[in-house]
Protein backbone atom coordinates (compact mmCIF):
# COMPACT_ATOMS: atom_id res chain seq x y z
CA UNK A 1 0.00 0.00 0.00
CA UNK A 2 0.99 3.75 -0.57
CA UNK A 3 2.52 5.17 2.39
CA UNK A 4 2.21 8.62 1.09
CA UNK A 5 -0.53 10.07 -1.67
CA UNK A 6 -0.07 12.91 -3.66
CA UNK A 7 -3.16 13.29 -5.62
CA UNK A 8 -2.57 16.43 -7.53
CA UNK A 9 0.03 15.61 -10.31
CA UNK A 10 0.18 19.50 -11.45
CA UNK A 11 -1.05 22.76 -10.21
CA UNK A 12 -1.10 26.29 -11.84
CA UNK A 13 -0.82 29.25 -9.42
CA UNK A 14 -1.00 33.11 -10.29
CA UNK A 15 2.50 34.96 -8.88
CA UNK A 16 1.64 36.21 -5.31
CA UNK A 17 -1.52 33.76 -4.16
CA UNK A 18 -1.84 30.93 -2.25
CA UNK A 19 -1.09 27.49 -3.52
CA UNK A 20 -1.79 24.36 -1.02
CA UNK A 21 -0.33 21.10 -2.36
CA UNK A 22 -2.52 17.51 -0.73
CA UNK A 23 -0.47 14.72 1.04
CA UNK A 24 -2.18 12.00 3.09
CA UNK A 25 -0.14 9.26 4.67
CA UNK A 26 -0.95 5.86 6.25
CA UNK A 27 1.31 4.42 8.96
CA UNK A 28 0.88 2.40 11.93
CA UNK A 29 3.47 3.45 13.74
CA UNK A 30 2.80 6.52 16.71
CA UNK A 31 6.55 8.33 15.86
CA UNK A 32 6.84 9.45 12.35
CA UNK A 33 7.86 13.08 10.66
CA UNK A 34 6.66 14.55 7.48
CA UNK A 35 8.85 16.30 5.55
CA UNK A 36 8.18 18.36 2.11
CA UNK A 37 10.89 18.95 -0.22
CA UNK A 38 11.01 21.28 -3.22
CA UNK A 39 12.97 19.65 -6.64
CA UNK A 40 13.45 22.45 -9.00
CA UNK A 41 14.44 21.47 -12.79
CA UNK A 42 18.06 21.23 -11.42
CA UNK A 43 17.43 18.17 -9.88
CA UNK A 44 18.26 18.83 -6.30
CA UNK A 45 16.03 18.34 -3.53
CA UNK A 46 15.61 21.26 -1.01
CA UNK A 47 14.23 20.68 2.68
CA UNK A 48 10.88 22.97 3.16
CA UNK A 49 9.42 21.98 6.15
CA UNK A 50 9.57 19.39 8.72
CA UNK A 51 7.04 17.73 11.26
CA UNK A 52 6.97 15.54 13.80
CA UNK A 53 3.73 13.84 14.87
CA UNK A 54 4.14 14.57 18.43
CA UNK A 55 4.46 18.13 17.48
CA UNK A 56 1.53 20.15 19.04
CA UNK A 57 1.60 23.07 16.67
CA UNK A 58 1.83 23.29 13.01
CA UNK A 59 5.06 23.71 11.55
CA UNK A 60 6.31 26.80 9.68
CA UNK A 61 9.14 28.20 7.75
CA UNK A 62 8.77 31.71 6.19
CA UNK A 63 6.38 31.40 3.14
CA UNK A 64 5.76 27.74 3.63
CA UNK A 65 3.49 26.53 6.31
CA UNK A 66 2.29 22.98 7.08
CA UNK A 67 -1.48 21.85 7.50
CA UNK A 68 -1.59 19.12 10.19
CA UNK A 69 -4.14 17.11 10.11
CA UNK A 70 -3.83 14.00 12.39
CA UNK A 71 -6.15 12.62 12.58
CA UNK A 72 -7.52 12.69 9.06
CA UNK A 73 -3.78 11.53 8.36
CA UNK A 74 -2.89 14.72 6.45
CA UNK A 75 -0.20 17.03 5.84
CA UNK A 76 -0.83 19.79 3.08
CA UNK A 77 1.69 22.26 2.08
CA UNK A 78 0.79 25.91 2.05
CA UNK A 79 3.12 28.15 0.25
CA UNK A 80 1.86 31.79 0.51
CA UNK A 81 2.42 34.34 -1.52
CA UNK A 82 3.42 32.22 -4.22
CA UNK A 83 6.57 33.64 -6.77
CA UNK A 84 8.05 32.76 -9.99
CA UNK A 85 10.79 30.63 -8.46
CA UNK A 86 8.48 28.17 -6.29
CA UNK A 87 7.90 26.69 -9.75
CA UNK A 88 8.98 22.97 -9.09
CA UNK A 89 8.04 19.64 -8.04
CA UNK A 90 7.38 19.23 -4.46
CA UNK A 91 7.51 15.96 -2.85
CA UNK A 92 6.18 14.71 0.29
CA UNK A 93 7.74 11.75 2.60
CA UNK A 94 7.59 10.32 5.45
CA UNK A 95 9.91 8.94 7.47
CA UNK A 96 8.49 6.44 10.14
CA UNK A 97 9.87 5.63 14.12
CA UNK A 98 12.54 7.12 16.02
CA UNK A 99 15.31 5.49 14.62
CA UNK A 100 15.24 4.81 10.77
CA UNK A 101 16.13 7.25 8.61
CA UNK A 102 14.63 6.39 5.34
CA UNK A 103 12.30 7.99 3.70
CA UNK A 104 9.26 7.13 1.51
CA UNK A 105 8.44 9.76 -0.78
CA UNK A 106 4.85 10.68 -3.02
CA UNK A 107 4.64 10.81 -6.40
CA UNK A 108 5.06 14.42 -6.06
CA UNK A 109 3.05 17.55 -7.63
CA UNK A 110 4.43 20.15 -10.23
CA UNK A 111 4.17 23.85 -9.35
CA UNK A 112 3.82 26.27 -12.25
CA UNK A 113 3.41 29.98 -11.00
CA UNK A 114 2.44 32.60 -13.55
CA UNK A 115 3.08 35.71 -13.80
CA UNK B 1 23.73 21.33 7.90
CA UNK B 2 25.57 18.82 6.08
CA UNK B 3 27.43 19.79 2.56
CA UNK B 4 27.21 17.08 -0.05
CA UNK B 5 28.49 16.95 -3.35
CA UNK B 6 28.24 14.45 -5.88
CA UNK B 7 30.50 13.56 -8.78
CA UNK B 8 30.23 13.15 -11.53
CA UNK B 9 26.53 15.24 -11.58
CA UNK B 10 25.98 13.59 -15.25
CA UNK B 11 27.04 11.27 -17.82
CA UNK B 12 26.08 9.41 -21.27
CA UNK B 13 27.30 5.67 -20.62
CA UNK B 14 26.50 3.06 -23.32
CA UNK B 15 24.91 -0.10 -21.84
CA UNK B 16 26.78 -2.66 -20.25
CA UNK B 17 29.00 -0.60 -19.00
CA UNK B 18 29.33 0.19 -15.14
CA UNK B 19 29.85 3.82 -13.87
CA UNK B 20 31.07 4.35 -10.16
CA UNK B 21 29.17 7.68 -8.43
CA UNK B 22 30.55 9.48 -5.46
CA UNK B 23 29.17 11.14 -2.53
CA UNK B 24 31.08 13.60 -0.26
CA UNK B 25 30.17 15.10 2.91
CA UNK B 26 31.71 17.81 4.63
CA UNK B 27 31.44 16.67 7.94
CA UNK B 28 30.47 13.22 9.91
CA UNK B 29 27.31 11.97 9.66
CA UNK B 30 25.45 9.50 11.21
CA UNK B 31 23.56 7.41 7.85
CA UNK B 32 24.15 7.62 4.36
CA UNK B 33 21.21 6.48 2.15
CA UNK B 34 21.63 5.86 -2.05
CA UNK B 35 17.86 7.33 -3.79
CA UNK B 36 16.66 6.44 -7.40
CA UNK B 37 14.74 8.84 -9.20
CA UNK B 38 13.55 7.18 -12.52
CA UNK B 39 11.96 10.04 -15.21
CA UNK B 40 9.22 11.70 -14.62
CA UNK B 41 8.94 9.46 -11.41
CA UNK B 42 9.57 9.84 -7.58
CA UNK B 43 12.21 8.56 -5.71
CA UNK B 44 13.01 5.51 -4.05
CA UNK B 45 15.35 4.25 -1.55
CA UNK B 46 17.97 1.66 -3.24
CA UNK B 47 20.08 1.23 -0.17
CA UNK B 48 21.42 2.40 3.30
CA UNK B 49 25.25 2.69 3.03
CA UNK B 50 26.73 1.09 6.28
CA UNK B 51 30.34 1.95 7.49
CA UNK B 52 32.77 -0.79 7.18
CA UNK B 53 30.14 -3.17 5.97
CA UNK B 54 27.63 -4.35 3.46
CA UNK B 55 25.10 -1.73 2.75
CA UNK B 56 21.45 -2.94 3.58
CA UNK B 57 19.09 -2.98 0.11
CA UNK B 58 15.86 -2.35 -0.18
CA UNK B 59 13.60 -4.33 -2.11
CA UNK B 60 14.20 -5.04 -5.85
CA UNK B 61 17.77 -3.74 -5.33
CA UNK B 62 20.44 -6.31 -5.15
CA UNK B 63 24.52 -5.82 -4.52
CA UNK B 64 25.30 -6.79 -7.37
CA UNK B 65 23.88 -4.94 -9.76
CA UNK B 66 24.30 -1.74 -7.09
CA UNK B 67 27.57 -2.28 -5.57
CA UNK B 68 28.13 0.33 -2.49
CA UNK B 69 30.90 1.30 -0.42
CA UNK B 70 31.10 3.30 2.38
CA UNK B 71 34.96 2.98 4.14
CA UNK B 72 34.04 6.30 6.48
CA UNK B 73 31.91 8.48 8.02
CA UNK B 74 32.27 11.35 5.25
CA UNK B 75 32.77 8.90 2.07
CA UNK B 76 30.12 6.80 0.17
CA UNK B 77 29.92 5.05 -3.57
CA UNK B 78 27.45 3.64 -5.53
CA UNK B 79 28.37 1.56 -8.99
CA UNK B 80 25.45 0.79 -11.46
CA UNK B 81 26.84 -2.43 -12.85
CA UNK B 82 26.28 -3.79 -16.51
CA UNK B 83 23.69 -0.97 -17.04
CA UNK B 84 20.31 -0.77 -19.44
CA UNK B 85 18.42 2.14 -20.26
CA UNK B 86 16.23 1.44 -17.58
CA UNK B 87 19.21 2.87 -15.29
CA UNK B 88 18.32 5.94 -16.89
CA UNK B 89 17.63 7.95 -13.59
CA UNK B 90 18.94 10.72 -11.25
CA UNK B 91 21.05 9.15 -8.30
CA UNK B 92 20.83 11.24 -4.76
CA UNK B 93 23.08 10.84 -2.22
CA UNK B 94 21.16 11.30 1.03
CA UNK B 95 22.20 12.03 4.51
CA UNK B 96 21.34 12.27 8.20
CA UNK B 97 23.43 14.15 10.77
CA UNK B 98 23.17 14.35 14.43
CA UNK B 99 21.65 17.29 15.02
CA UNK B 100 19.25 18.16 17.55
CA UNK B 101 16.27 18.65 15.11
CA UNK B 102 14.40 15.44 13.64
CA UNK B 103 14.53 16.99 10.43
CA UNK B 104 18.78 16.65 9.82
CA UNK B 105 18.20 14.63 6.58
CA UNK B 106 19.35 16.67 3.47
CA UNK B 107 20.06 15.51 -0.16
CA UNK B 108 23.38 15.92 -2.50
CA UNK B 109 22.69 17.92 -5.85
CA UNK B 110 22.18 14.40 -7.81
CA UNK B 111 23.75 12.37 -10.62
CA UNK B 112 21.97 12.56 -14.09
CA UNK B 113 22.38 9.30 -15.70
CA UNK B 114 21.72 8.44 -19.14
CA UNK B 115 22.14 4.73 -20.95
CA UNK B 116 22.36 4.47 -24.27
Amino acid sequence: AQKITQTQPGMFVQEKEAVTLDCTYDTSDPSYGLFWYKQPSSGEMIFLIYQGSYDQQNATEGRYSLNFQKARKSANLVISASQLGDSAMYFCAMREGSNDYKLSFGAGTTVTVRA
Amino acid sequence: SAVISQKPSRDICQRGTSLTIQCQVDSQVTMMFWYRQQPGQSLTLIATANQGSEATYESGFVIDKFPISRPNLTFSTLTVSNMSPEDSSIYLCSVTTQGKGPYEQYFGPGTRLTVT
